[in-house]
């Protein structure tokens, strides 16, 4: 099993639509998650860290599921300007390494 | 303030050539991570940096891949005898420490292409 895996889509979602993303992790030590946003050929930024008890920026909302080992991204009223591959990102605690998930590509058709 | 910087940009090198890749991270920042990217994929994990030790170098493909990291700064990748499937993008990112929840900032990559 890999230890971040997403589906890898695309989603195609017309503007103003409510898409939500998995991502499944198989390391239960893992303390640190994250949402990355990646544009076509350029590097990923950061999108928004996820908390235990959930959290929303704006139009996104981030969950963590550690029961059943997932995290999730919610974007409600989806603009064109969100196409995008998400990134999901997982990391032990300590000094190790991130792990990324392949990434979720997004497109979002007027 | 200044990100994270890559250098070369592009890199076209023979096979066999050796390529030396440069990643300046942030001012400050402790831990300093290599990836790489083919094509259409997901990020590789390479080596990451604490200061100038490596806790993992468990990603680098081959021993014909080294990375050093000198004075808590500036990295260099390193890809002796280089083959046609190393081309990719090789992507740098720094975060402050290497524990807890800190951002990694990336740069923009070396587009490395093998002829």
């Amino acid at each position: 099993r890999k230890e971040v895996e997403q589906d890898p889509g695309p989603f195609n979602v017309p503007e103003g639509a409510t898409v939500a993303f998995n991502c499944t992790y198989s390391n239960s030590a893992s303390q640190s998650f994250f949402w990355y946003r990646q544009d076509c050929r350029k590097e990923p930024k950061l999108l928004m860290s996820v908390y235990s008890s959930g959290n929303e920026d704006g139009r996104f909302t981030a969950q963590l599921n550690r029961a059943s080992q997932y995290i999730s991204l919610l974007i409600r009223d989806s603009k064109l300007s969100d196409s995008a591959t998400y990134l999901c990102v997982v990391k032990p605690g300590g000094y190790q390494k991130v792990t990324f998930g392949t990434g979720t590509k997004l497109q979002v058709i007027p | 303030g200044a990100g994270v910087s890559q250098s070369p940009s592009n890199k076209v090198t023979e096979k066999g050539k050796d390529v030396e890749l440069r990643c300046d991270p942030i001012s400050g920042h402790t831990a300093l991570y290599w990836y790489r990217q083919s094509l259409g994929q997901g990020l590789e994990f390479l080596i990451y940096f604490q200061g100038n030790s490596a806790p993992d170098k468990s990603g680098l493909p081959s021993d014909r891949f080294s990375a050093e990291r000198t004075g808590g700064s500036v990295s260099t990748l390193t890809i002796q005898r280089t083959q046609q499937e190393d081309s990719a993008v090789y992507l740098c990112a720094s975060s402050l420490f290497g524990t807890g929840s800190y951002e990694q900032y990336f740069g923009p990559g070396t587009r490395l292409t093998v002829t």
